[in-house]
């Protein structure tokens, strides 16, 4: 089993909004909805930020929202803020493992 | 509140077995539906998921780390060990454990602890 595919890095201006994309195949993302995202600063523990696709654990702020299409889930981050600037992660259960993405790296300019 | 920590060596050598222990507070591994699992980072590198121990001790695998990996659980001590034969220099990374949500996701994570490999 592949790592998924994730964009190396992206960028955005604050305020503006980004998407960060996730393809894997039917396998994982396509026949699972459950897809989760994981934002992680310099030196720090990945946190949750999305999980089921496009479900919000308490706490995270609705700037983020997931969704999928197919074999391909995004992340999308709205109104960027200097805070956002990290590393994101996807991730995909399968039958019988699961399965991260390599990141992405999000500068905000 | 869901707590986990990480233990284990920082250094082990070539070709010696790793042994890491999750500590963990405010659930419990006996409960239906619970599960703890381990994912690595190696330094400036993507995340890897490990191993997963659910609460009815069904036991899950990454593919290409099988063969090398064991993951028990001690419910009475609420912990879970994860056992990696034969370490190699690119092993080295952080290791994290973290407790397995109802929908895949990993909802709570350890602070990670950094294993270096190395003669």
């Amino acid at each position: 089993q592949s790592a998924l595919t994730q964009p190396a890095s992206v960028s955005g201006s604050p305020g503006q909004s980004i998407t960060i994309s996730c393809t894997g195949t039917s396998s994982d993302v396509g026949g699972y909805n459950y897809v989760s995202w994981y934002q992680q600063h310099p030196g720090k523990a990945p946190k949750l930020m999305i999980y089921d696709v496009s479900k919000r654990p308490s706490g995270v702020s609705n700037r983020f929202s997931g969704s999928k299409s197919g074999n391909t889930a995004s992340l999308t981050i709205s109104g960027l803020q200097a805070e956002d600037e990290a590393d994101y992660y996807c991730s995909s259960y399968t039958s019988s493992s699961t399965l991260f993405g390599g990141g992405t790296k999000l500068t905000v300019l | 509140q869901i707590t986990l920590k990480e233990s284990g060596p920082t250094l082990v050598k070539p070709t010696q077995t790793l042994t890491l222990t999750c500590t963990f507070s405010g659930f419990s591994l006996s409960t239906s539906g619970v599960g703890v699992g381990w994912i690595r980072q190696p330094p400036g590198k993507a995340l890897e998921w490990l191993a997963l121990i659910y609460w009815n001790d069904d036991k899950r695998y990454s593919p290409s780390l099988k063969s090398r990996l064991t993951i028990t659980k001690d419910t009475s001590k609420n912990q879970v060990v994860l056992t990696m034969t034969n370490m190699d220099p690119v092993d080295t990374a952080t290791y994290y454990c973290a407790h397995r949500g109802w929908f895949g996701e990993f909802d709570y994570w350890g602070q990670g602890t950094l294993v270096t490999v190395s003669s």
